[in-house]
């Protein structure tokens, strides 16, 4: 099975703007988790996506959306780009649903606020 | 929600020998205790998992070992060669679903 993709890989964009990531999980899986890296918060909960309804939300102000496809391909978007949104932006994939399994990432987005 | 602590934010290990990385979490509800390596420019990746019916599970040159009652869980990497140098995660879920905390990351360095 393929792994985890996520585009595009690299991203460059001015304060105040938007954007948009995607990710498209290993096929058959319909749980889709957002994370955002950074060196001085680590790896940190956005979101999960589980048949096209957010399930959970971590701690990230209401610029930070997402939402599910039927195919359970995933987007996130992020208006209003400040600085610190720098980061590496991760999706992680898994399997079952109603239960906390396997997740797995993709190579993420790297996104850079100038 | 969850609270995951994780110890020692670096660790220098010669060739050959043991590393440990040990993890605390904070709700006594968490069930699934995963483990990640991330080498650098790369995705985290999935190395062994635990869930709570276990107390040690085995793979290869890596073990983790969970303590439910003191709420800790670790990673132990035996005979260490120089891939082994990354940054390891560990993570506990919070509430139900997919939601993961983690820790904030051990840097493992295996000096040859």
């Amino acid at each position: 099975k393929a792994g985890v993709t996520q585009t595009p890989r690299y991203l460059i964009k001015t304060r105040g703007q938007q954007v948009t990531l995607s990710c498209s999980p290993i096929s058959g899986h319909r749980s889709v988790s957002w994370y955002q890296q950074t060196p001085g918060q680590g790896l940190q909960f956005l979101f999960e996506y589980f048949s096209e309804t957010q399930r959970n939300k971590g701690n990230f102000p209401g610029r930070f959306s997402g939402r599910q496809f039927s195919n359970s391909r995933s987007e996130m978007n992020v208006s209003t780009l400040e600085l610190g949104d720098s980061a590496l932006y991760l999706c992680a994939s898994s399997s079952l649903a109603g239960t906390t399994y396997e997740q797995y990432f993709g190579p993420g987005t790297r996104l850079t606020v100038t | 929600g969850e609270n995951v602590e994780q110890h020692p934010s670096t660790l220098s290990v010669q060739e050959g020998d043991s590393a440990v990385i040990k993890c605390t979490y904070s709700d006594s509800a968490s069930n699934y205790f995963p483990w990640y390596k991330q080498e650098l420019g790369k995705r985290p990746q999935l190395i062994i998992d635990i869930r709570s019916n276990v107390g040690e599970k085995k793979d290869q040159r890596i073990a983790v070992t969970l303590n439910k009652t003191a709420k800790h869980f670790s990673l132990h990497i035996t005979e260490t060669q120089p891939e082994d140098s990354a940054v390891y995660f560990c993570a506990a879920p919070s509430a139900a679903g997919n939601k993961l905390t983690f820790g904030g990351g051990t840097r493992v360095l295996v000096k040859p």
